[in-house]
């Protein structure tokens, strides 16, 4: 199992343009997440999704939008990048059941000039 | 909402002494997990406490959940430089309904000198 993948690992936007970071798991998963972790706050819930064609928001949805039209797949797009978005994304996974550990995947480092 | 303080931000130690990291959450939890991210890495799951004053040890880490399950620490002894990294306690909300939801503390980042 590769687990939880994320591309690009580094990413350079200008003000403005859009993007979109990749995050797929084969681990049959229903749960997946985003998360921006900026220094000195952690790390911070973007948005999630309880399976395919379900997602929801998180503490700091804004400029952000995902869509999970498959299990194994949790997409999130930049629509208009803004320096504010310079950070790691992480993508996170996690198992049936509740308080199941979350499967982190490697990040993805964007700076936004 | 839910919000989760974790002290201290940063902790210098020497090899050898002993370390010690707080969470305290503003709400009742029904669980709360500790993750530990090494310099440049991803956060990697170490540990889950359920129960009230719930007690857990891995070899030199010991894991508390308090008994109002509001709180929680993780203490090393005696560290090594392979202790290195920053120490996230995450928490899920007692009343909520949406599994898997964690709200991570803002971390403390270990320092260990040689």
């Amino acid at each position: 199992n590769a687990g939880v993948t994320q591309t690009p690992k580094f990413q350079v936007l200008k003000t403005g343009q859009s993007m979109t970071l990749q995050c797929a798991q084969d681990m049959n998963h229903e749960y997946m997440s985003w998360y921006r972790q900026d220094p000195g706050m952690g790390l911070r819930l973007i948005h999630y999704s309880v399976g395919a064609g379900i997602t929801d928001q998180g503490e700091v949805p804004n400029g952000y939008n995902v869509s999970r039209s498959t299990t194994e797949d949790f997409p999130l797009r930049l629509l208009s990048a803004a320096p504010s978005q310079t950070s790691v994304y992480f993508c996170a996974s996690t198992p049936l059941g509740r308080g199941s550990e979350q499967y982190f995947g490697p990040g993805t480092r964007l700076t936004v000039t | 909402g839910q919000q989760v303080m974790q002290i201290p931000q940063y902790q210098h130690v020497q090899e050898g002494e002993d370390f010690t990291t707080y969470c305290n959450s503003s709400t009742t939890l029904s669980n709360i997990q500790w993750y530990k991210q090494r310099p440049g890495g991803h956060p990697v799951f170490l540990i889950q406490l359920v129960k009230s004053g719930e007690v857990k040890k891995q070899k030199r880490l010991t894991f508390q959940f308090g008994e109002a399950k509001k709180n929680s620490s993780l203490h090393i002894t005696a560290t090594q430089t392979t202790d290195v990294g920053t120490y996230f306690c995450a928490g899920a909300n007692a009343g909520g309904t949406s599994y898997g939801k964690l709200t991570f503390g803002q971390g403390t980042i270990l320092t260990v000198h040689p």
